[in-house]
């Protein structure tokens, strides 16, 4: 049981290019969510979705874009990245929204030269 | 918009020592707090999650309490080990659903 895995650990990109960065989770969660983690700063929702095909803008959505096509999948896409984008995110994921214990990747360290 | 503070930044303590860690929100409508552990480099790993109509949660030498009307949340660490150095962070669960985090407490347990 692999829990919730990230992919890549770590990336560098250079202003104006664009990635993906991959989460999935094997517990057949519904919920699952984005953040990024800044130096000196809490935790911060970007993208979430409660069910395959269902997505929504979390307190940071700006740049970012997201989808949900599977249970298992939610990859988040930086379209055309800026150094305020310089961040670790995580993934996370849970049975519901709000209610449940939420289980957490490893996270993406990215940096934006 | 709710805002969780965590008291201290860091805190460094012999091992041996029993301590807490604070957390405080400004919104008293939630639905769920929950304490994380994470280690450097690291994601997060849920250590206790408190309803809002719970008062308290132990697991082994941890203990989370909670008081929904003052907006203060405590995390109590037993008998302090080398082995529970980490940063600890508390998050709120709103009636929007949406998980507020604090900054996290740095925790430094000395051999």
């Amino acid at each position: 049981n692999a829990g919730v895995t990230q992919t890549p650990k770590f990336q560098v990109l250079k202003t104006g290019q664009s990635m993906t960065l991959q989460c999935a989770q094997d517990m057949n969660h519904e919920y699952m969510s984005w953040y990024r983690q800044d130096p000196g700063m809490g935790l911060r929702l970007i993208h979430y979705s409660v069910g395959a095909g269902i997505t929504d803008q979390g307190e940071v959505p700006n740049g970012y874009n997201v989808s949900r096509s599977t249970t298992e999948d939610f990859p988040l896409r930086l379209l055309s990245a800026a150094p305020s984008q310089t961040s670790v995110y995580f993934c996370a994921s849970s049975v519901n929204r709000g209610t449940d214990t939420q289980y957490f990747g490893p996270g993406t360290r990215l940096t934006v030269l | 918009k709710q805002e969780v503070t965590q008291i201290p930044a860091a805190l460094s303590v012999p091992e041996g020592e029993n301590l807490v860690l604070n957390c405080s929100f400004t919104d008293s409508a939630i639905y769920n707090l929950q304490w994380f552990r994470q280690d450097p480099g690291k994601g997060l790993t849920s250590l206790l999650l408190i309803q809002s109509s719970q008062r308290e949660q132990t697991s082994g030498r941890l203990n989370a309490s909670l008081d929904k009307s003052s907006g203060r949340s405590t995390l109590y660490i037993a008998a302090s080990q080398p082995g529970d150095s980490a940063t600890y962070l508390c998050a709120v669960n709103g009636e929007d659903n949406d998980m507020r985090f604090g900054a996290g407490t740095r925790l430094t347990v000395k051999p």
